[in-house]
């Protein structure tokens, strides 16, 4: 079955870069597309930006000007870089499959920015 | 897209029909899918394109609706269905969710 994973660091200092990779398997890389959500404690969720293997992505506008999504198809992987933090982008991160329906999920990763 | 979600929670007995509204600040066709969310665990597709059930859900979840109004229904409240609900619109980018719905048992 498929399955995501997300790794990364749980602690970023506020103005550096948070970096996360999601991890497939049980599926290719090299079809649909590949999805970023986050959620602040006790609060929704905010879809942040996906790829397509190709490499065309897209981004959340409130988040642009930060985000990078890239892809490593010969690793099965999919990675997020959110610079300039604040506490604000204190969160659970969630890789999915999908760019329409998020029909599968990694079980998330809270990153916390704290000095 | 705005998706506001109504209400944003309730509490119902066992075996209670309950109903959870979304309205999108414009129209979306059927572009709506339905997500449970339990606590400290990843959102679970339910219902995609407003009213399909995903493989393996069971059938006292339903959704329906089109346009700018949707609403997803639980026949018969279960208490494994104790969880956060959340509406996703993906007609425009970027994808947008509802605010959410916490249902709880009475």
């Amino acid at each position: 079955q498929v399955q995501l994973q997300e790794s990364g660091p749980g602690l970023v200092k506020p103005s550096e870069t948070l970096s996360l990779t999601c991890t497939v398997s049980g599926d290719s890389i090299s079809t649909y597309y590949w999805s970023w959500i986050r959620q602040p404690p006790g609060k929704g969720l905010e879809w942040i930006g996906y790829i397509y293997y190709s490499g065309s992505s897209r981004y959340n506008p409130s988040l642009k000007s930060r985000v990078t999504i890239s892809i490593d198809t010969s690793k099965n992987q999919f990675s997020l870089k959110l610079s300039s933090v604040t506490a604000a982008d204190t969160a659970v991160y969630y890789c999915a499959r999908d760019g329409s329906w998020l029909q599968y999920w990694g079980q998330g990763t809270l990153v916390t920015v704290s000095s | 897209i705005q998706m506001t979600q109504s209400p944003s929670s309730l509490s119902a007995s066992v075996g209670d029909r309950v109903t959870i509204t979304c309205q999108a600040s414009q129209g979306i066709s059927n572009y709506l899918n339905w997500y449970q969310q339990k606590p400290g665990k990843a959102p679970e597709l339910l219902i995609y394109d407003a009213s399909n059930l995903e493989t393996g859900v069971p059938s006292r979840f339903s959704g329906s609706g089109s346009g700018t109004d949707f609403t997803f229904t639980i026949s018969s409240l279960q208490p494994e269905d104790i969880a956060t609900y959340y509406c996703q619109q993906y007609d425009n980018l970027p994808l947008t969710f509802g605010g959410g719905t916490k249902v709880e048992i009475k």
